[in-house]
Formats: structure tokens, sequence, C-alpha cells
């Protein structure tokens, strides 16, 4: 089956530092790729998400690229600000399936 | 506020008990997930209908735990003879099939603790 591996937490920062938060896949095909956050206290919401081979997501500053050749959908941003603090889990799913298969999140803390 | 709704959000149980969570999608999503996290991990796949057909259900889905959509609109997870092993976060999410990404929307989710 799929399986998605994130870079270990937790990862500290300050403001303004640049973010890098690695992922690598494994899948049967090409599933499209997604990241989400999770801040404290509430739901997953999307980030960003890309469908098919170098496309690149974007949104609020993040940043990230479907690499077939590497598997990877690392998530980046230039400079990160301390309401950036959250939980990041990069998410896969094969188009038309029902289930999405998360790593297990990466904690993100931005100091002032 | 139109978006994913889950009811309660906290539960807390004895071992034994038997509990139920109920989630309501967004209003036009025909497709309703249900996943589960524990602490320092990400979501895991339990479930998923479309309209009111059940159309996966993982392995880690015991026969303690049933989940129906009989209207397809809401639906409900239910325990069975909760164990402290199922203290956990359920989540529901939803998404409209038809859509290019099929995105899903989580729903703040609904804590068990089973003492």
């Amino acid at each position: 089956g799929n399986s998605v591996t994130q870079m270990e937490g937790p990862v500290t920062l300050s403001e303004e530092a640049f973010l890098t938060i690695n992922c690598t896949y494994t899948a049967t095909g090409y599933p499209s790729l997604f990241w989400y956050v999770q801040y404290p206290g509430e739901g997953l919401q999307l980030l960003l998400k890309a469908t098919k081979a170098d496309d690149k997501g974007s949104n609020k500053g993040f940043e990230a690229t479907y690499r077939k050749e590497t598997t990877s959908f690392h998530l980046e941003k230039g400079s990160v600000q301390v309401s950036d603090s959250a939980v990041y889990f990069c998410s896969g799913r094969n188009t038309n399936a029902g289930k999405s298969t998360f790593g297990d999140g990466t904690t993100l803390t931005v100091k002032p | 506020d139109t978006g994913v709704s889950q009811d309660p959000r906290h539960k807390i149980t004895k071992r034994g008990q038997n509990v139920t969570f109920r989630c309501d999608p967004i209003s036009e999503h025909n497709r309703l997930y249900w996943y589960r996290q524990t602490l320092g991990q990400g979501p895991e796949f339990l479930t998923y209908f479309q309209n009111e057909a059940q159309l996966e259900k993982s392995r880690l889905l015991s026969d303690r735990f049933s989940a129906e959509r009989p209207k397809g609109s809401f639906s409900t997870l239910e325990i069975q003879r909760t164990e402290q092993g199922d203290s956990a976060m359920y989540l529901c999410a939803s998404s409209f099939a038809q859509d290019s990404y099929n995105e899903q929307f989580f729903g703040p989710g609904t804590r068990l603790t089973v003492l």
C-alpha cells in the first residue's frame, strides 16, 4: 500500500528563518499530494496540493513541488512567522481513491 | 458555518461502554470519511462512504466498530465495548467526488478518552 514519510520534528526556528519539511512517498502509480496544517485545538486544513509531476502547490507563502524522480514533496517557506507555528502533515491519495495516507506530522515552533 | 461538524467534541467513557459519534458533512458533499488520530501520529483511515454506500473499510476497523450513513447525509461511528487502546481523536472529513481534486475537508474531531 501507499506510505508517506515525513521529516521528524519538532522543528524550532526563529522568525524570518527559511523552512523546509521533507516528505517522501511510496505509492502504486502517481498519487495526488497534499500538505495539511493543524493549528492548536483545530482540525486539519488543506494548505496546498499538487496532482502530477512537476506541479508546484503554493499558498500563504508555502510551496511544495511534486518530484516524481525523487518521489518527494518537500514543504518550503522563505520566511516563517510566529503564526506559522503548527503541526504539518504530508499526505497522498491515488486518483479517485477514497482514503488518504498521512505522514506522522512535523511540529513547527517559530520563536520571535 | 457550513463546514464539517462533529459531535461531541470530547467524550470520556469507562472501558466496556459503548460510544457513538456523529459527523455532519458539508451539505453538497457525497463522500464522507472517518479517520483516527493518536498522539504524535498522522490520521489513519478507517472507512468511507459515497452517498449511503460504505465503499471501503480499513483492517483497523475491528468488529467492535461500525459506521453508518443511512440517508447519505450525516454519519455515525459506534464503538462497542470500548478499550483503553481506543482512546484517540476521531476525525471526519467530506468531499465531492466529482471535483477534480476530490479535496477532503476535515471536521474538528471528537476526542475519546477511555478510562
